[in-house]
């Protein structure tokens, strides 16, 4: 009964070098989301998939891309990882956008 | 001004107490709101959901919602140290697409 599954848990990168953050839910839901939390910030959403085959913007998408693979798995991309981006990353899933999210354990990302 | 405020605390209160948590909003079209429990390193994990106003109880925990005064709240009776936590309220719309969430207030609750 895994719920939401996030690899890896931590990583560091330098600036410049790209990854991508990988994201399963097991639970048949519709909609996933990527967010990010710092402190003091809160949750912000990234991006989102409100469905298979659709992904939309958040509140902060610039220097990420999202790639919604099937209805199981929801990948977030950093193309050139930039210090701001240090973070600890969340995945959740929804049954659909109304329904509470289940959320991940996280990943801890460092640039440096 | 932000969609949700919420007080960052920390509070820390003795074991057995009762706990109140708030948050205000100012979209009056939030129409479904939750509370999170987030343990240090952990994912937020989903306590209470609610939909349009009143109260829900669930065991120690009760949740309330006033939309006229766009105000929530959760309350824990009879508090344990392993409610020690940061808690999460987050609301949305009826046709929305995101959820919008506090900043979180971390409470401790002293053996």
């Amino acid at each position: 009964n895994a719920g939401v599954t996030q690899t890896p848990k931590f990583q560091v990168l330098k600036t410049g070098q790209s990854m991508t953050l990988q994201c399963a839910q097991d639970m048949n839901h519709n909609s996933m989301y990527w967010y990010r939390q710092d402190p003091g910030m809160g949750l912000r959403l990234i991006y989102y998939s409100a469905s298979e085959g659709t992904t939309d913007k958040g509140e902060v998408p610039n220097g990420y891309n999202v790639s919604r693979l099937n209805k199981r798995e929801f990948s977030l991309r950093l193309e050139s990882a930039a210090p701001s981006q240090t973070s600890v990353y969340f995945c959740a899933s929804g049954r659909d956008r109304t329904q509470p999210q289940h959320f991940g354990d996280g990943t801890r990302l460092s640039i440096l | 001004q932000k969609e949700v405020e919420q007080d960052p605390g920390p509070l820390s209160v003795p074991e057995g107490a009762i706990v109140s948590l708030n948050c205000t909003y100012s979209n009056s079209a939030f129409q479904y709101f939750m509370w999170y429990r987030q343990y240090s390193r952990k994912g937020p994990e989903l306590l209470m959901y609610t939909y349009s106003s009143g109260n829900k109880e669930d065991g120690r925990f009760t949740a309330q919602v006033d939309k006229s005064s766009k105000y929530i709240s959760l309350f824990i009776r009879d508090s344990q140290p392993s409610d020690s936590a940061t808690y999460l309220c987050a609301m949305s719309e009826n046709t929305g697409n995101q959820f919008y969430f506090g900043t979180g207030t971390s409470l401790t609750v002293i053996p």
